[in-house]
């Protein structure tokens, strides 16, 4: 079946502007996550959905970020004003049960 | 807090010999343990996991790994190297909780080299 997918693969935006990340989970994974891969800070957690709830927003690095999701499925990971060290791989993750299965992520570049 | 210390963060082997992949963890109690492959410019595959039962478990591509809970370890291991496994490998640890949460606390990478 299919896996997770995330969009856009790549995006180059400006300092400052706003951005948007998506991401569309396996069918019937009520579990979501988000997580960021940056060459100083490794892979770190986000934010976790359970259903369209978010119970652990701890790894939000600042007010800048916010993610939702919408009818169980895609999630939406927005990051405003972007910064510089915003530049990152934001990989989504879905799962069932123990299991997380990735999609292949979003590179974010901040010129 | 969890934590995952992966020893090595470039280890290189001839193809045909043994691949060891050293992690450790810390945790108050046993958690999750999972092993991740990142090729490049690619997300995470799942190698294996380890939840309950055998502390011996077996994934994919001829990888498994053994659960010491008094050394704190889960080494990822291959009998006999092959090109294709030159990536990076991740370890990680998650919270065992039953209603979901279990973010995943991750090492930081051992990028395996295959030579010839």
């Amino acid at each position: 079946g299919a896996g997770v997918s995330q969009s856009p693969s790549n995006k180059v935006t400006e300092k400052g502007k706003d951005v948007e990340l998506r991401c569309d989970p396996i069918s019937g994974h009520t579990a979501l996550y988000w997580y960021r891969q940056s060459l100083g800070q490794g892979l770190e957690f986000l934010i976790y959905f359970q259903g369209n709830s978010a119970p652990d927003k701890s790894g939000l690095p600042s007010d800048r970020f916010s993610a939702e999701r919408t009818g169980g499925s895609v999630s939406t990971l927005t990051i405003q004003r972007t910064q510089q060290e915003d530049s990152a791989v934001y990989l989504c993750a879905s799962s069932s049960g123990s299991s997380q299965y990735f999609g292949p992520g979003t590179r974010l570049t901040v010129l | 807090a969890q934590s995952v210390t992966q020893l090595g963060s470039h280890v290189s082997v001839s193809e045909g010999a043994l691949v060891l992949l050293r992690c450790n963890y810390s945790s108050s109690v046993p958690p999750y343990l999972f092993w991740y492959v990142q090729y490049p410019n690619q997300g995470l595959q799942l190698l294996l996991k380890y939840t309950t039962g055998a502390t011996l478990v077996k994934g994919i591509n001829g990888f498994e790994a053994e659960f010491k809970k008094s050394e704190t370890s889960f080494h990822l291991t291959k009998p006999s190297a092959h090109m294709s496994d030159a990536a990076e490998y991740f370890c990680a640890v998650s919270p065992i909780l039953t209603g979901g949460g279990n973010k995943l606390t991750f090492g930081t990478g051992t990028q395996l080299k295959v030579e010839l």
